[in-house]
């Protein structure tokens, strides 16, 4: 079974800080997205990625898929309290999540 | 109304009850999705229907039952529950099953079984 391997799981930071989330997997994605929920809600999408060493940026946000499509990151800049949430890679060839990593910013 | 709406949002039922949790997306998209979001587990998939085709089944007990009578519906028949199946389950669409399509989630029905 493929699984997506994500790290941190919990990572409590000050406003301000930087931080950096992994998604990691043994074997090659198609492709990955990057999902955001928040308490009482569903998740949302933040980003597609699909193309090997490939880069995009929303806002603070910085993705990455690594260049052998097994691994991708998520670095926050600046984070802020409303960074606050569960951040979930995803699969869609597998249609699987990773385990998430909750995020707590504090002000 | 717009999005992917479910009901009811919270449900309390016995392990001898039946039920239904039910999902409607207003997109226009052709694949449903049930995942199940546990404390301390990753959301799981439970079923995929395509089309109103069911195109997967993760090895989930015959206790849940989903039906998808068309592409804008889709339900998950609860019966003779166990506590363990306590948890946040969400309903999603996308415009095609998997791929780089954009998941659409409503906002989840929270199940308690006593």
């Amino acid at each position: 079974t493929q699984l997506l391997e994500q790290s941190p799981q919990f990572l409590s930071i000050q406003e301000g800080e930087n931080l950096t989330v992994y998604c990691n997997s043994s074997s090659v994605f198609s492709s990955l997205q990057w999902y955001r929920q928040e308490p009482g809600e569903g998740p949302v999408l933040l980003v597609t990625v699909v193309t090997g060493g490939e880069v995009k940026k929303l806002k603070r946000l910085t993705f990455q898929f690594g260049d052998a499509r097994k691994d991708s990151s998520l670095h926050i800049t600046a984070a802020q309290t409303g960074d606050t949430g569960l951040y979930l890679c995803w699969q869609g060839g597998k249609l699987i999540f990773g385990q998430g990593t909750e995020l707590s910013v504090k002000p | 109304e717009t999005g992917v709406t479910q009901t009811p949002r919270h449900l309390v039922m016995g392990m001898t009850n039946k039920k239904s949790l039910k999902c409607e997306q207003h997109l226009g998209h052709n694949a449903m999705y049930w995942y199940k979001q546990s404390a301390k587990k990753p959301l799981e998939l439970m079923f995929v229907y395509n089309f109103k085709e069911q195109t997967e089944n993760n090895s989930v007990p015959s206790r849940f039952s989903p039906e998808c009578p068309n592409s804008s519906h889709l339900f998950l028949h609860l019966h003779t529950l166990q506590p363990e199946d306590s948890a946040l389950y969400l309903c999603a669409s996308s415009q095609v099953g998997g791929g780089t399509g954009e998941l659409f989630f409503g906002e989840g029905s929270r199940l308690t079984v006593l």
